[in-house]
């Protein structure tokens, strides 16, 4: 099984959707939970961190389920520029990496 | 602006041939990271040092040769490189172990190896 799974996308929604994306982890005692967002040929940057609580940054909404091993993303009334690929990045209990899920694409279409 | 630089952008070089790929970053961080991310496969972890000591290293071929002369620096050496090495590489870097803080990268080298 792999590290970090996610829906393999793509996903094609129209403008004002609203869109979830789905992630699971295959380590229990893994530690820190992030979305990262990369634009075509550009390097990832972080959209959130993903807390047990759960949190919110406007239109962004991310869940994390431990016990599930189980982390969301929803983005509510989607723009043409959410357009890119969302990574879900998760760090193990010991040592020093951020281990990358395979990415979601997503095309916002007017 | 990520405070995380990267050079080259771009590189284009032969299979004989031995270049360098230089990352610095501004942020105080001292941890440093690099990821190779080729088409349609997720990044992966290459190299990864803490305060200028490597920590991890991903079974990596020895035609890649890191370097971290402190912790703000961190090179690439590269040398007798195969087509398959194309890819874009990624330098990042976090601040503390990683279960704390995020990775911030750099926007990437692209290489070529023809």
């Amino acid at each position: 099984r792999k590290e970090v799974e996610q829906d393999p996308g793509p996903f094609n929604v129209p403008e004002g959707a609203t869109v979830a994306f789905n992630c699971t982890y295959s380590n229990s005692a893994s530690q820190s939970f992030f979305w990262y967002r990369q634009d075509c040929r550009k390097e990832p940057k972080l959209l959130m961190s993903v807390y047990s609580s759960g949190n919110e940054d406007g239109r962004f909404t991310a869940q994390l389920n431990r016990a599930s091993q189980y982390i969301s993303l929803l983005i509510r009334d989607s723009k043409l520029s959410d357009s890119a690929t969302y990574l879900c990045v998760v760090t193990p209990p010991y040592g020093q990496n951020f281990v990358f899920g395979p990415g979601t694409r997503l095309s916002v279409l007017p | 602006e990520t405070g995380v630089t990267q050079t080259p952008r771009h590189l284009v070089m032969g299979m004989t041939n031995k270049k360098s790929l230089k990352c610095e970053q501004h942020l105080g961080h001292n941890a440093m990271y690099w990821y190779k991310q080729s088409a349609k496969k997720p990044l992966e972890l290459m190299f990864v040092y803490s305060l200028e000591e490597r920590v991890e290293n991903n079974s990596v071929p020895s035609r890649f040769s890191p370097e971290c002369p402190n912790s703000s620096h961190l090179f690439l050496h590269l040398h007798t490189l195969q087509p398959e090495d194309s890819a874009l590489y990624l330098c990042a870097s976090s601040q503390g172990p990683s279960g704390y803080t995020e990775a911030f990268f750099g926007q990437g080298t692209r290489l070529t190896v023809v």
